[in-house]
């Protein structure tokens, strides 16, 4: 299985939305509803944000939403906050067993 | 609450081996598998394989299979990734993490830092 393709960087100011795609094959992010997306700061563990392509855990604000078209899925990030400001990484199960992640995405709020 | 606990870093030279481990408590440790994710320096996240502590079915990432072992002690709820021969491209951070039929991968253990060097 490959890395999910995710854009090496974003950036966006307080306030406004950002967009992080990542893309896939049809035998993980369109073969199956189990996309995820993880925040990491650095230093720290990752921290799950996004589960089931949109459903978000408790605890999580809802400017944090997720999406999927195809082989591709989406985190938007609506109202940007300096504390948003981390890597982010999304993740598909791949069957068997198998997940697979993006190469990270560098949110940098301006 | 859920927590994973990893063990502290490591430093060791090539060709050694090592056991790392990765406490689970706040849940029923035989119920949920727990996977090994790679994160080498300044790089991003890596699937190796996943166990069920229940009765220790393991699965490997092809890119892990015959690199590393899992396995699990249910008795003391902990997970264990392990290496027979270390070598410097082992450098990196380990992280176990819960997977939750319904929420995917859900909680993360703070890592292990192992480091491989002569």
């Amino acid at each position: 299985q490959s890395a999910l393709t995710q854009p090496r960087s974003v950036s966006g100011s307080p306030g406004q939305s950002v967009t992080i795609s990542c893309t896939g094959t049809s035998s993980d992010v369109g073969g199956y509803n189990y996309v995820s997306w993880y925040q990491q700061h650095p230093g720290k563990a990752p921290k799950l944000m996004i589960y089931d392509v949109s459903k978000r855990p408790s605890g999580v604000p809802d400017r944090f939403s997720g999406s999927k078209s195809g082989n591709t899925a989406s985190l938007t990030i609506s109202g940007l906050q300096a504390e948003d400001e981390a890597d982010y990484y999304c993740c598909s199960y791949a069957g068997s067993y198998i997940w697979v992640f993006g190469g990270g995405t560098k949110l940098t709020v301006l | 609450e859920v927590q994973l606990v990893q063990s502290g870093a490591e430093v060791k030279k090539p060709g050694e081996s090592l056991k790392i481990s990765c406490k689970g408590s706040g849940y029923s440790f035989t119920s949920y598998w727990i996977g090994w994710v790679r994160q080498m320096p300044g790089k991003g996240l890596e699937w190796m394989g996943i166990i069920y502590p229940g009765d220790s079915d393991t699965r490997y990432s092809p890119s892990f299979q015959g690199q590393v072992t899992i396995s699990a002690d249910k008795s003391i709820s902990t997970a264990y990734l392990q290496w027979s021969s270390l070598k410097a491209s082992d450098t990196a951070m380990y992280y176990c993490a819960r997977r939750d039929v319904n929420r995917g991968i859900d909680y993360w253990g703070q890592g292990t830092l192992v480091t491989v060097s002569s």
